[in-house]
């Protein structure tokens, strides 16, 4: 399994925009990177997820090195609301009853 | 309408009694999972069923059960309650177009032990 490395914390300005990193640098021709995000008292929310170079949706882009070594989420024009937990997690993503390996992940303060 | 279902909300127990954690998901997933999150630990993966199989087992105590009456229920059994056991338990479900990882989480059951 691969490990992920991110910054534990960061802070921004409502209407910034936030850009996580995450280093895995053990990954696995097989495995997808993903991103999750858990506000408190709620479970985890699936934000999006990649293989390579660039993926965007209508919540979140992501850009993910040659080597996918390292990707960056990136969070345009956050609000209050984005105030979470960010986990980036590495995984096969076809296998049925596969695990989600959560680490510490990136605890984003969102200042107004 | 909420698509994972889990009840109770809240849950209080008293060490050395049984409790049953119940989830729902109305998803059409196959995949169903539990996860713990105890207070400031990372959230930690338990169990995996795919169509009501059990796929998985990261729990080293057999007091942990799940019980799968229905492939898109998978309840969590927890018997002989220690403190230790306080948590927030989270049920997710996938298995939308074979993308297993992208797991839809419920709203958790905060359990307490006293």
């Amino acid at each position: 399994l691969a490990k992920t490395t991110q910054p534990p914390s960061m802070e921004a300005y409502e209407g910034q925009e936030v850009n996580v990193s995450c280093s895995h640098t053990n990954i696995a021709t097989s495995e997808y990177i993903y991103w999750y995000r858990q506000v408190p008292h709620q479970g985890p929310q699936f934000i999006i997820q990649g293989y390579k170079d660039y993926v965007v949706n209508e919540v979140a882009s992501l850009f993910i090195s040659a080597d996918r070594k390292l990707s960056t989420l990136s969070l345009p024009w956050v609000s209050l609301r984005d105030a979470a937990v960010y986990y980036c997690i590495v995984t096969d993503k076809g296998n049925a009853g596969a695990k989600l390996t959560f680490g510490g992940g990136t605890r984003l303060t969102v200042r107004p | 309408d909420p698509k994972i279902i889990q009840k109770p909300k809240y849950l209080v127990a008293v060490t050395g009694s049984e409790k049953i954690l119940i989830c729902e998901q109305y998803l059409g997933h196959n995949a169903m999972y539990w996860y713990r999150q105890s207070a400031k630990k990372p959230l930690e993966f338990m169990f995996s069923y795919s169509y009501q199989k059990l796929m998985d087992n990261q729990t080293a105590s057999s007091r942990f059960q799940p019980q799968s009456s229905k492939k898109n229920h998978l309840d969590l059994q927890i018997t002989a309650l220690k403190p230790d056991d306080s948590a927030t338990y989270f049920c997710a479900s996938s298995g939308t177009g074979g993308n297993y990882a992208e797991q839809f989480f419920g709203p958790g059951t905060r359990l307490t032990v006293l």
